[in-house]
């Protein structure tokens, strides 16, 4: 079963303009990491937060995680045409990875 | 280069003939695993392997086997291919359980 869960499902949104996208997950975790994926190809590691950090940022990129409400968020701020791929959140189960379905974005021109 | 590779990229084959998916990776990580991606479904988990000679089950392993003998190579192995098995599958690998996966470009499958 997945163990994370984004929202929303697809974005769309305008050069320039942030982009928000959340996971929520059910148990306990270790670390919270997202990735990226263009179309087709294999996924690349993004962000990696710890249950006991709040924030991180990398580049255009921050991550909150709330751990009381099981949630994540990622920001990419003054997004580019490039960022249009899907972004996955993925927890760690004891012994494996999971991911969620994805938010499928689109960065219009 | 660090990388994960995974060969073939592209098979299609037919109901019932073995095949076999091939991993390997050069960054001596301990931790290997083979997810499937299917439109809606995001990726879910077929096998996983803490260390050499070591795999469990991830949530969908029903129709597929893995080894680890060496550190490096992570082979699955779909013993009676079905058409359900049609999917893209990728191998991905990290330090160990918990680090950022290194993803391998995918196999995209079809099973006729």
């Amino acid at each position: 079963s997945q163990q994370g869960e984004e929202d929303p499902q697809a974005l769309s949104i305008q050069e320039g303009e942030n982009a928000t996208m959340n996971c929520s997950y059910k148990t306990s975790i270790n670390n919270l990491q997202w990735y990226r994926q263009n179309s087709g190809r294999g996924l690349v590691h993004l962000i990696l937060i710890r249950s006991n950090e709040r924030e991180k940022h990398s580049g255009r990129l921050r991550v909150t995680l709330d751990t009381s409400k099981k949630s994540s968020s990622l920001l990419i701020t003054a997004s580019r045409a490039a960022d249009t791929a899907s972004y996955f959140c993925a927890t760690q189960d004891p012994g494996d990875m999971r991911f969620g379905a994805g938010t499928r974005l689109t960065v219009k021109p | 280069e660090a990388q994960v590779t995974q060969n073939p990229r592209y098979l299609i084959t037919v109901t019932g003939k073995k095949l076999t998916v091939t991993c390997s990776q050069n960054m001596n990580h301990e931790y290997m695993s083979w997810y499937r991606q299917d439109p809606g479904l995001g990726l879910r988990q077929i096998y996983y392997s803490m260390n050499v000679e070591v795999t469990d089950k991830g949530d969908v392993p029903e129709g597929y086997k893995v080894s680890r003998k060496e550190k490096r190579n992570f082979p699955l192995i779909l013993e009676s291919p079905s058409p359900n098995q049609t999917s893209l599958y990728f191998c991905a690998s990290s330090l160990e359980i918990g680090d950022r996966l290194h993803f391998g470009n995918g196999t995209r499958l079809t099973v006729t």
